[in-house]
């Protein structure tokens, strides 16, 4: 876990509020994808990205929510105007290649007051 | 549809007695499937994977999983448990195909001493 580094690793935002959750991938990883998990439920698949592409958003809601990943930097899961429901923990993972396994970072939690 | 069963959403064995937890799979094609196990407040740590070859696949920590094409299983099992194996465990199908992972919705284990 220790190579895919996410933050902060706890998110507080008030209702209305922006989000910004930060992914770092493994080093020589271009394949980044983001998942959200609910209480007593398994991960979902958010997004997928490589390098300034967004290959796969079926995942994603129509609205508020944005993601990307830069040429250089990390990628950014961006959740504009949060409401309750976005409670949850997001989890990005890095693939070097995408029928490679994915390694996951330790989640950002993210609380809506 | 491409999905994850795993049936058993809690599971409670004893320290030192043997494990099997169960998953079934629906996919289209030949799958890529993968055991991850989640400690709480972590992120997912993969445990092992089967790709082709030997339907028997060796793990970390002393874990294995056997792909059972006919019963579209890959079961986990470990012969003796250790009560640091109490964590949540994740099955996941994918495909060489897919650019994504589908996941199952866990299973937790809990450790008796």
């Amino acid at each position: 876990n220790a190579g895919v580094m996410q933050n902060p690793r706890h998110l507080v935002r008030r209702r209305g509020q922006e989000a910004r959750l930060r992914c770092s991938p493994m080093k020589g990883h271009s394949h980044v994808y983001w998942y959200r998990q609910l209480p007593e439920e398994g991960l979902k698949f958010m997004v997928y990205l490589q390098k300034e592409n967004i290959i796969d958003e079926s995942g994603m809601p129509k609205e508020r929510f944005s993601a990307e990943f830069p040429k250089e930097g990390p990628s950014i899961l961006r959740i504009q105007q949060v409401v309750r429901g976005d409670s949850a923990a997001y989890f990005c993972a890095s693939a070097d290649r995408m029928d490679q396994p994915q390694h996951f970072g330790d989640g950002t939690r993210l609380s809506i007051l | 549809a491409q999905s994850v069963t795993q049936p058993d959403i809690h599971i409670t064995v004893s320290e030192g007695a043997s494990l099997e937890l169960r998953c079934n799979y629906s996919y289209g094609a030949t799958p890529y499937l993968f055991w991850y196990v989640q400690s709480p407040g972590q992120g997912l740590q993969l445990l092992l994977k089967y790709f082709s070859g030997d339907t028997l696949v060796q793990g970390i920590k002393g874990f294995e999983a056997e792909f059972k094409r006919s019963q579209s299983s890959f079961n986990l099992r470990k012969p003796s448990v250790h009560w640091s194996d109490a964590a949540e465990y994740f099955c996941a199908v994918g495909g060489n195909r897919d650019d994504k992972i589908i996941f199952g919705k866990g299973t937790r284990l809990h450790i008796l001493p």
